[in-house]
């Protein structure tokens, strides 16, 4: 099947770390650029970061920077996203999304992440 | 960063009516905007890119058009499937931005 697998959500403490993945499957992954997404309960989407075929180039936004990392794997195709010193507002489900079939043509299904004590 | 401002907030339709939404960019983002459906439980969904080009197995009751800083996807006939939040995004220039949505409702 042609998809994007997120996995690592979990409910995390205030200032803590957690590693979200992005597996994919049926395509040529090494091709397309990567994002991640967020959408925080009953809220809008929100872009976070984006990183491109080779992985040389990243971009973020303000809210994130210094704060998330994203990197990439082609050999492994998968895309991740380290995320530290989490805070109460960051909790949302996290979208990988990529470019294949347009830009964020394809979404993977999210996976969640709460932070709270 | 490019402010997506969505209007209206909520559109209230049945089926088979037409739905217009709009979607306004701060500064000019030439024909660099998207259009996405979310329903509820779902991840988003690619319906329009660079302003008017439907994405693979879109129906061609939807439809988008605009360029500059003005944007507009219209859902010609509405089908039951079709009341979800839609969400416009621009990626004109980093960082890439979303609009508040508009929710099209029963």
């Amino acid at each position: 099947d042609v998809q994007l697998v997120e996995s690592g959500g979990d409910l995390v403490q205030p200032g803590g770390s957690l590693r979200l993945s992005c597996a994919a499957s049926g395509f040529i992954f090494s091709s397309y650029e990567m994002n991640w997404v967020r959408q925080a309960p009953g809220r809008g989407l929100e872009w976070l970061s984006h990183i491109s075929t080779s992985g040389s180039a990243v971009n973020y936004a303000d809210s994130v920077r210094d704060r998330f990392t994203i990197s990439r794997d082609n050999a492994k195709k998968s895309a991740y996203l380290q995320m530290n010193s989490l805070r109460a507002e960051d909790t949302a489900m996290y979208y990988c999304a990529t470019t294949k079939d347009g830009p964020f043509g394809m979404w993977g299904q999210g996976t969640m992440v709460t932070v709270s004590s | 960063e490019i402010v997506l401002t969505q209007s209206p907030v909520t559109l209230s339709l049945s089926p088979g009516e037409r739905a217009t939404l709009s979607c306004w960019a701060s500064q000019s983002i030439s024909y660099y905007l998207a259009w996405y459906q979310q329903k509820p439980g779902q991840a988003p969904r690619l319906l329009v890119y660079d302003a008017s080009n439907r994405a693979t197995g879109i129906p061609a009751r939807f439809s988008g058009s605009g360029s500059g800083t003005d944007f507009t996807l219209t859902i010609s006939s509405l089908e039951p499937e079709d009341f979800a939040v839609y969400y416009c995004q621009q990626r004109s220039k980093w960082p890439l931005t979303f609009g508040g949505g508009t929710k099209v409702e029963i």
